[in-house]
């Protein structure tokens, strides 16, 4: 069990660039969520896969956000033209997705910086 | 609606108990996590509590439900100054999805 991994650690970007982040969830796990933290507030939900299919997707995930998960492994997610207002924690998480064992784990997260 | 809501900041001596509280306003939540983050980190789950029991004990952990008040809490016997973190709670609806919903974080500090 090697945990979450995202990659990269830090992303500075300017202003109109689009950029990718990759999530590695644990090997096992069907359930992989994205999150999004900005200082001083608690993480916010942006989208979940049951494997490869994206089965919600929160209203704060504009039309410039979009994440896959093409073969239930990894996931990535992609924001095209990016805004200062982009910049922020992106988190990973995933979960084994069982009746009794609902335990997210989060990886360490990919910090955004839009210039 | 979703909302949990947290109070910003916790100081007390190393040695010490700490009990950081939790009130959350959706009663459908199934669970309720405690999350540790440090700076520049990701979350580390540290216990979670299903919605029908009043307390769980974890090592130097305790957490303790009311359901009836929605309020939850976590103390930390022992407090060590590596316990300085945000920690945060949240609420989880099971089933489908178990999108968590999360607290604005209670800094904790840790005077030697």
């Amino acid at each position: 069990d090697t945990g979450v991994s995202q990659d990269p650690r830090h992303k500075i970007t300017k202003r109109g660039q689009n950029v990718t982040f990759r999530c590695d969830p644990i090997s096992e796990h069907n359930r992989l969520y994205w999150y999004r933290q900005t200082l001083g507030q608690g993480p916010e939900f942006l989208t979940y896969f049951q494997n490869e299919a994206q089965l919600e997707k929160s209203r704060l995930l504009s039309d410039r956000f979009s994440a896959e998960r093409p073969k239930g492994s990894f996931s990535t997610l992609e924001i095209q033209r990016t805004e200062q207002g982009d910049s922020a924690m992106y988190l990973c998480a995933s979960s084994l997705g069982s009746a009794t064992n609902e335990k997210l784990f989060f990886g360490s997260g990919t910090q955004l910086s839009v210039l | 609606g979703e909302d949990v809501e947290q109070s910003l900041f916790l100081s007390v001596r190393e040695g010490d108990s700490s009990v950081i509280n939790c009130t959350y306003t959706d009663s459908s939540s199934t669970y309720l996590y405690w999350y540790k983050q440090e700076p520049g980190a990701g979350l580390q789950l540290l216990t979670y509590i299903f919605s029908n029991m009043d307390m769980k004990q974890d090592q130097r952990l305790t957490v303790l439900l009311n359901k009836k008040d929605k309020h939850l809490s976590l103390r930390i016997a022992d407090t060590q100054t590596g316990d300085s973190a945000i920690y945060f709670c949240a609420e989880g609806y099971g089933g489908a999805t178990n999108k968590l919903i999360f607290g604005t974080g209670t800094l904790l500090a840790v005077q030697p």
